[in-house]
C-alpha cells in the first residue's frame, strides 16, 4: 500500500490564483482530513469527510473548498490564493472510529506571493 | 475534545529513556489518549494510543494515571532519530473523530 499520497509536494502561487491540492489513499478508509501547519505551530483542521459525498468544516475552513466523490480521493481547492494561505498542508485518513490510528501524507508546501 | 498541556521542549541523552509528560485533566470517559510525532516537518507519525490501561508497542510505552488526568510517553532507548516534536492528543467521537493538535513537546536527543 502506498498509504496517503499528496501532490504536489511544493507549489508557489501568485495572489489570486487558484489550485487544487490532491490527496488519495489506497487503504479504503472512510474518514479523511485536511490540516494546515504554519511555521512553529501545531496542525489545524481545515475540512474533514466521513465518507463519499459527506464533508464538513473544521477549525479554519475560510478560503478553502473540498469535495469527496470517491472513497479514495479528497481534493482541497484554493480559489483565490492569499499570502495568509502560505503553509504546509497535510492530508490524513483513518478507517473510522476513535480507536483507529490516522495516517498522514507527507505534505504539500505552498507559498503564496 | 479535552485540551492537553505539554512542556514546550526537553532534552534527553542518547540511549537513555525519554519520559514525555502530558496533562489532560478534562478528559472524559470515552476519550482516548493518542501520541504522534513529527520529524523535520514531515507528516505526523502515529506512535501509540490508549484509553485507561497502559500500552506498549515496538516504538514506545504509554502510562496513563488511574484518574486518567495525565499520561507519560516513554521512549525506552532514545536515539538521535527520535529527535522530533511529540504531540499528545485527546481524541473523542465528536466531529469526525478528528485529531486536535496542540503545540507539542520539542524533544532533542543529544549524543
Amino acid at each position: 500500500n502506498a498509504g496517503v499520497t499528496q501532490t504536489p509536494k511544493f507549489r508557489i502561487l501568485k495572489i489570486g490564483q487558484s489550485m487544487t491540492l490532491q490527496c488519495t489513499q489506497d487503504m479504503n478508509h472512510n474518514y479523511m482530513y485536511w490540516y494546515r501547519q504554519d511555521p512553529g505551530m501545531g496542525l489545524k483542521l481545515i475540512y474533514y469527510s466521513v465518507g463519499a459525498g459527506i464533508t464538513d468544516k473544521g477549525e479554519v475552513p475560510n478560503g478553502y473548498n473540498v469535495s469527496r466523490s470517491t472513497t479514495e480521493d479528497f481534493p482541497l481547492r484554493l480559489e483565490l490564493a492569499a499570502p495568509s494561505q502560505t503553509s504546509v498542508y497535510f492530508c490524513a485518513s483513518t478507517h473510522g472510529g476513535v480507536r483507529t490510528e490516522a495516517f498522514f501524507g507527507q505534505g504539500t508546501r505552498l507559498t503564496v506571493v | 475534545d479535552a485540551k492537553t498541556t505539554q512542556p514546550t521542549s526537553m532534552d534527553c541523552a542518547e540511549g537513555r529513556a525519554a519520559n514525555l509528560p502530558c496533562n489532560h485533566s478534562t478528559i472524559s470517559g470515552n476519550e482516548y489518549v493518542y501520541w504522534y510525532r513529527q520529524i523535520h516537518s514531515q507528516g505526523p507519525q502515529y506512535i501509540i494510543h490508549g484509553l485507561k490501561n497502559n500500552e506498549t508497542n515496538e516504538m514506545a510505552s504509554l502510562i496513563i494515571t488511574e484518574d486518567r488526568k495525565s499520561s507519560t510517553l516513554i521512549l525506552p532507548h532514545a536515539t538521535l532519530r527520535d529527535t522530533a516534536v511529540y504531540y499528545c492528543i485527546v481524541r473523542g467521537r465528536a466531529a469526525g473523530n478528528k485529531l486536535t493538535f496542540g503545540g507539542g513537546t520539542r524533544v532533542l536527543v543529544k549524543p
